[in-house]
């Protein structure tokens, strides 16, 4: 069984750096093919992909945000870590993040998401 | 602005059924069989209901279709049932530096 949880952080300041940590179970991601993302959504809003590591540790950024991110996997701990920097009020939104397969591009289980909230 | 373009809302009775749009461009929807579907209620996260255009993950119920034509993909979903009230979103791939994009979203009301 595939789980998957985010953890992090509920309050950031503005400018300051989020970082935000992916524990999964159920699958390694030293497994061909097997890769993890971050998605976000904005309170009432659409959701967003920031980006992707691939067992191989290949790596995708949502080019709207590459300059802020960057995502790391530890293998032996089964996490993803996510870092976006230079937090704005406009980045508070639910972070989740969800297994993918790299044969089929999809997100396919998720985490339950979690609320950052960017305030002074 | 979501990069793919949904309708913010459909409605429909039970028993009934609806379609949901999800249009693109050449550059992912049209380019590429990586369309994908999910289903987020209130509170909760993203549950993948159709991938690859229209492969069923398992455990998914075949009310639910998904087909493409051009830049637009669809969902249709048949025999509506109350639980199926929901936000739905498209995602589709979008080339190796874009990866996924996906589409702002509708509400399915059922009636």
């Amino acid at each position: 069984q595939i789980t998957l949880k985010e953890s992090g952080p509920t309050l950031v300041k503005p400018t300051q750096t989020l970082t935000l940590t992916c524990t999964f179970s159920g699958f390694s991601l030293s497994t061909t093919g097997v890769g993890v993302g971050w998605i976000r959504q904005p309170p009432g809003k659409a959701l967003e992909w920031l980006a992707l590591i691939y067992w191989n540790d290949d790596y995708r950024y949502s080019p709207s945000l590459k300059s802020r991110l960057t995502i790391t996997k530890d293998t032996s701990k089964n996490q993803v870590v996510l870092t976006m920097t230079n937090m704005d009020p406009v980045d508070t939104a639910t972070y989740f993040c969800a297994h993918l397969l790299q044969r089929q591009l999809d997100f396919d289980y998720w985490g339950q998401g979690t609320l950052v909230t960017v305030s002074s | 602005q979501s990069a793919l373009t949904q309708p913010a809302s459909v409605s429909g009775s039970p028993g009934q059924s609806i379609t949901i749009s999800c249009t693109g461009t050449s550059s992912d929807v049209g380019s590429y069989n990586f369309v994908s579907w999910y289903q987020q209620h209130p509170g909760k996260a993203p549950k993948l209901m159709i991938y690859e255009v229209s492969k069923w993950p398992s455990g998914v119920s075949n009310r639910f279709s998904g087909s493409k034509s051009g830049n637009t993909a669809s969902l249709t979903i048949s025999g509506l049932q109350a639980e199926d009230e929901a936000d739905y979103y498209c995602c589709s791939y979008a080339g190796s530096s874009t990866f996924v994009v996906f589409g702002g979203g509708t509400k399915l009301t059922v009636l």
